[in-house]
């Protein structure tokens, strides 16, 4: 069965600092990967997306994760934190039936980010 | 560019009610996808539908029942309502038929937030 588990449930990272936000997925296949970010009582803003092309996909906001199916990884980074980081991000995989299926959420990542 | 739009954003109701949700998907998708967040919560997969016929089901409870229409706008219609139905509802919606950029991701709308007192 396929899985999403993201490492951290929170995660506080100071403004202008790097930011790390790790998931691990399971799959018998090599799935579609996305991260989303939700903003406090907002809906899901898709942040970037890895569809078996380039490794290393760039999303919007300076947001940027690396596919690594040795370590079976799609750890999000970000350079610098900026306080309108501050928010809820889920890491989610394409669920089964391939490109038909539904999206298998983790648990969710809250990112804060102090002055 | 245009997005998912669902209505209404909020809702109240009573135990036992009914209540339908609305979502209308970004043109030319022909896919739509309902989603449950409880408090707390990741989102939870329910229902999904392509070209108006049922696509997927995941956990959505008997109680519960949607479809999507000519126009492809779909409609949740949610039956003798219960506390823990009080969630965040959202729908999504793509574009399966054809090939190309973005033919493979699921657009989210604002979402429905739905209190059963």
């Amino acid at each position: 069965a396929q899985s999403v588990t993201q490492l951290d449930s929170h995660v506080s990272v100071s403004e202008g600092t790097p930011v790390l936000l790790r998931c691990n997925y399971s799959s018998s296949y090599s799935p579609s990967l996305f991260w989303y970010v939700q903003h406090p009582n907002k809906g899901l803003q898709l942040l970037l997306k890895y569809t078996s092309a380039a490794t290393l996909v760039k999303g919007i906001n300076g947001f940027e994760a690396e596919f690594k199916k040795s370590e079976t990884s799609f750890h999000l980074t970000k350079p610098s934190a900026h306080m309108s980081d501050a928010a809820e991000y889920f890491c989610v995989a394409q669920g089964p039936g391939g490109s038909q299926g539904n999206l298998i959420f983790g648990k969710g990542t809250k990112l804060s980010v102090k002055p | 560019a245009a997005g998912v739009i669902q209505s209404p954003r909020h809702l109240i109701k009573e135990k036992r009610e009914t209540a339908t949700l609305k979502c209308y998907p970004i043109p030319r998708h022909d896919t739509v996808y309902w989603y449950q967040q409880g408090p707390g919560q990741d989102p939870q997969f329910l229902i999904s539908f392509y070209e108006k016929m049922q696509s997927d089901k995941g956990s959505i409870p008997d109680r519960f029942s949607a479809q999507q229409f000519s126009d492809y706008h779909s409609e949740l219609n949610m039956s003798s309502l219960e506390l823990g139905d009080s969630a965040l509802y959202f729908c999504a919606s793509r574009r399966r038929g054809g090939q190309g950029e973005g033919t493979d991701t699921q657009y989210f709308g604002p979402g429905t937030r739905l209190t059963v007192l």
